[in-house]
């Protein structure tokens, strides 16, 4: 079993508030990604990270941002929330270095924007 | 480039009966494949993963999926289908360009038939 955290689960915010979508994991994971997935749709890469201070946009193009202090944490930060955000955002990691890296998921965050 | 195909946006099977789960891919090299399983408001959890060897992989929760070459594809099966079993399964293709990439398919919905 994984582990990879992401918090809040749930959550309902107004327009043009700032939110922090929290992602942590305790595996030592050198890559981390964000995810954005919309019901019944595919996912699409947003960013991702391929260790501390290393950050890229992913396919889909995305308002939000990222940082990578630490290893073990990649929160995702929308400066100013609009209900176009509304989706799911799933956080995943994987090691590096062997070739055959494996993405393991957190439970993802589902946000909706009034 | 590499992409994914899952042809059956949704497929209803009656529990006991067989499942087969579509994906074809499209790389030019061996491509890494998985196939993952998300429960309602959950993450994807890996279900088997493909990197070489064998043609058919055995996963957890009794599914197992067998990589053709020569028909590009990596269906997943279960001989006997159980009601929990319901859930969208993603096919996804990893390729090293540059890195290393994971492409999603764009999922398949099962349903179980009581």
């Amino acid at each position: 079993e994984a582990d990879i955290y992401q918090t809040p689960r749930y959550l309902v915010i107004g327009t043009g508030k700032k939110i922090t979508l929290e992602c942590s994991q305790t595996m030592g994971h050198d890559k981390m990604y964000w995810y954005q997935q919309d019901p019944g749709m595919e996912l699409h890469l947003i960013h991702y990270s391929y260790g501390v201070n290393s950050t890229e946009k992913g396919d889909l193009s995305s308002e939000s941002t990222v940082s990578r202090i630490r290893t073990e944490h990649f929160p995702l930060t929308l400066e100013s929330a609009r209900p176009s955000h509304t989706s799911q955002y799933l956080c995943a990691s994987s090691e590096s270095g062997t070739g055959q890296e494996t993405q393991y998921f957190g439970p993802g965050t589902r946000l909706l924007v009034l | 480039a590499q992409s994914v195909t899952q042809p059956d946006i949704h497929i209803t099977v009656s529990e006991g009966a067989s499942l087969e789960l579509r994906c074809n891919y499209s790389y030019g090299a061996t491509p890494y494949l998985f196939w993952y399983v998300q429960s309602p408001g959950q993450g994807l959890q890996l279900l088997l993963k493909y990197f070489s060897g064998d043609t058919l992989v055995q996963g957890i929760k009794g599914f197992e999926a067998e990589f053709k070459r020569s028909q590009s594809s990596f269906n997943l099966r279960k001989p006997s289908v159980h009601w929990s079993d319901a859930a969208e399964y993603f096919c996804a293709v990893g390729a090293r360009t540059g890195g290393f990439k994971t492409i999603f398919g764009a999922g398949t919905r099962l349903f179980v038939k009581a």
